[in-house]
């Protein structure tokens, strides 16, 4: 079975500062899909990025980065230029590439943007 | 497009009733997943149906069940309610290529307390 690790409970960073989410798997699937999903106050889920484990390239959208380290079974999230709208909790998913749509969640990381 | 809505967002019942919650995908969207998120146990697949059937299934008992129509709308059922069944529960839809290449889309949630 797969598991996903967030071994930060809660961090907390200035506004326009960067800050790197940590994450961690375990799975001997060679093939699948890592996500990173945002859940603000308002309890939505909201997708941030996404990264196809056979692609090399790292995934970016806009502030959003990951570094996607294959064979540590890494991939982290570096969010730059952090913004007051960032704060929320941070959930990094696990998805075979076949068949099944379940994601397998890590436990979230707290993040909070300070003025 | 609209995303994907829930109904309803809030519910309160008490234990030993049932209830049934309801989830519109996005359109085009053929897959939907159920997931409950609580703060003990973080957020846990429950069953994900496609073409009206049932595809996968989390670890949580039969009193948990669910069911799909030919609009893809699915609702989801829990019967003989316990206090630990309170939780947000999320459904998330997806259109389900036969690659595997998808990404799911959450809906807002149905926030349900158990009295």
């Amino acid at each position: 079975a797969q598991t996903v690790t967030q071994s930060q409970p809660e961090m907390s960073v200035q506004e326009a500062e960067t800050v790197t989410l940590s994450c961690t798997y375990d799975t001997s699937e060679s093939n699948y899909y890592l996500f990173w999903y945002k859940q603000p106050p308002s309890r939505q889920m909201i997708l941030v990025i996404r990264q196809e484990a056979y692609k090399q390239q790292n995934a970016t959208e806009n502030r959003f980065s990951v570094n996607f380290q294959k064979a540590a079974k890494s991939f982290s999230l570096k969010i730059s230029d952090s913004q007051l709208g960032d704060t929320a909790m941070y959930f990094c998913a696990f998805r075979r590439a076949q068949g099944a749509q379940k994601l397998v969640f890590g436990q979230g990381t707290r993040l909070t943007i300070n003025p | 497009k609209a995303g994907v809505t829930q109904t309803p967002r809030y519910l309160i019942k008490t234990r030993g009733q049932q209830v049934t919650l309801s989830c519109s995908p996005i359109s085009g969207h053929r897959s939907v997943s159920w997931y409950q998120q609580t703060p003990g146990q973080g957020l846990q697949f429950l069953f994900e149906y496609f073409s009206e059937t049932q595809r996968n299934k989390g670890n949580f008992p039969g009193r948990f069940s669910g069911r799909q129509f030919s609009n893809s709308r699915s609702e989801m059922n829990v019967s003989t309610l316990e206090l630990g069944d309170s939780a947000l529960y999320l459904c998330a839809s997806s259109f389900r290529t036969s690659g595997g290449a998808d990404t799911q889309y959450f809906g807002p949630g149905t926030r349900l307390t158990v009295l």
